[in-house]
């Protein structure tokens, strides 16, 4: 079965100090893979995609994932975390036998403390 | 630019009471139509799925069905609300029929059922 599982319910981190939230999937064929973040009583906000290519990608907010095929992951980073980074953080997969679905994990919650 | 609006925003019902809930997108056509579910502000359960006008894909077996009027429309409704009907519903959107395409979400509507 494909799915995503984002193994931490809470990351914490020091302001300032670099952030990494997991991510892990099992899908038939290429992986899409997505990050989203969301706010408290907000709707998700895309942050990146990884289709093809380099397996680092950049995106919206100073953030960046590492796609690594031989460990299934993708782990979202960012090399400085900001208090206002703090927020609740989801990976997701597109599932290859249908273009029209897309399966989110669990979400990770991502505070960062002054 | 494309947007997407989803109304309500909050909205409580008695159990046994009727449901609407309406999403529109604009600047684009044929879109891929979602609905989402999210209980107690973790894990998204895709409910519904549209191609396109008239068609319609049910994940989930529930007391929830949906509706595509129009090109750019799609309604989540119910008949008679259950109070395990409660949760944060968004709608959401995508272009094409790849699988790298992204996923854009509304930003939601509370449902409350009392």
């Amino acid at each position: 079965a494909q799915s995503v599982a984002q193994p931490e319910d809470q990351v914490n981190v020091a302001e300032g100090n670099p952030l990494t939230v997991k991510c892990t999937y099992s899908v038939s064929g290429n992986p899409y893979l997505f990050w989203y973040v969301q706010y408290p009583n907000r709707g998700l906000q895309f942050l990146l995609k990884y289709i093809t290519g380099d397996n680092l990608v950049k995106g919206s907010y100073g953030f960046e994932a590492e796609f690594n095929k031989s460990q299934t992951s993708f782990h979202l980073k960012k090399p400085s975390a900001l208090v206002s980074d703090s927020a609740l953080y989801f990976c997701a997969v597109r599932l290859y036998s249908s273009a029209s679905k897309i399966i989110f994990g669990s979400g990770t919650r991502l505070s960062i403390r002054p | 630019s494309q947007t997407i609006h989803q109304w309500p925003a909050t909205l409580v019902q008695p159990v046994g009471s009727p449901l609407s809930l309406e999403c529109t997108v604009e600047g684009t056509s044929n879109p891929n139509l979602y609905w989402y579910r999210q209980a107690a502000g973790r894990g998204l359960q895709l409910l519904f799925y549209s191609v396109g006008i008239g068609q319609i894909s049910s994940e989930v077996p529930q007391n929830l069905s949906a509706s595509r009027p129009q090109d750019r429309q799609f309604i989540l409704s119910s008949k008679k609300l259950l109070l395990s009907d409660s949760g944060f519903y968004l709608c959401a959107w995508s272009v094409g029929r790849g699988t790298g395409n992204t996923i854009y979400f509304g930003e939601g509507s509370w449902l409350t059922v009392v």
